[in-house]
């Protein structure tokens, strides 16, 4: 399967703990970018990377958020002292730009649900 | 006002309807745009690229109005299985890309 890939796909935990979610884009997809949909709303941007570079940040990303992806490759996402609010789709979309100004098709994986209790 | 912003819906077509659904943005420095289609519980999953031009994928018809800052998308021959949520995508470059998506309309075709 060459698509983006996500792990966990579910994931409960309880208020004030830490979880880590983990993103593989599609292999040499250049772009990845994180976002969070809550229930019959649209996806909401959180991050994106180019490369290993986190070019934008979301005001919605507050400091208990933080993503890396140290290699230019997967990506992590982590979510500390978690809180009810937190609980969310979280989706990861990758996409391959070859220049600035190319149209930018993003594709997505399946996301990780996460439920805080 | 939001950046973009669709139509929630429901649409309740029959089989076989042709329906059309409209997307306004409000960001003058939006460059590009798509709609994405969303079953229950799944992913977003690109349905087309929306061009100045217009562009037709089968029974798909995206549009695009600039000067009226609005695109749509029109679906002819409604199957059950276009049942999904279509949100509407724009992509802002200010410096750097910044991706929104409209709250999406839901479409429910029925036999």
């Amino acid at each position: 399967d060459t698509g983006v890939s996500q792990d966990p796909r579910h994931k409960i935990t309880k208020r004030g703990q830490n979880v880590t979610f983990r993103c593989d884009p599609i292999s040499e997809h250049n772009r990845l970018y994180w976002y969070r949909q809550t229930l019959g709303q649209g996806p909401e941007f959180l991050t994106y990377f180019q490369n290993e570079a986190q070019l934008e940040k979301s005001r919605l990303l507050s400091d208990r958020f933080s993503a890396e992806r140290p290699k230019g490759s997967f990506s992590t996402l982590e979510i500390q002292r978690t809180e009810q609010g937190d609980s969310a789709m979280y989706l990861c979309a990758s996409s391959s730009m070859a220049r600035r100004s190319q149209s930018d098709t993003q594709y997505f994986g399946p996301g990780t649900r996460l439920t805080v209790l | 006002r939001k950046e973009v912003e669709q139509d929630p819906g429901p649409f309740n077509v029959p089989e076989g309807a042709t329906v059309a659904f409209n997307c306004t943005y409000s960001n003058s420095a939006s460059q590009s745009f798509f709609w994405y289609r969303q079953d229950c519980r799944k992913e977003p999953k690109l349905l087309m690229s929306v061009y100045s031009s217009g562009n037709e994928d089968g029974r798909f018809t995206a549009q695009l109005n600039r000067a009226s800052q609005y695109i749509s998308l029109l679906i002819r021959d409604s199957k059950l299985s276009d049942s999904a949520t279509y949100l509407c995508v724009v992509i802002l470059n200010t410096g750097g890309f910044k991706t929104i998506f409209g709250a999406g309309t839901r479409l429910f075709v029925k036999a």
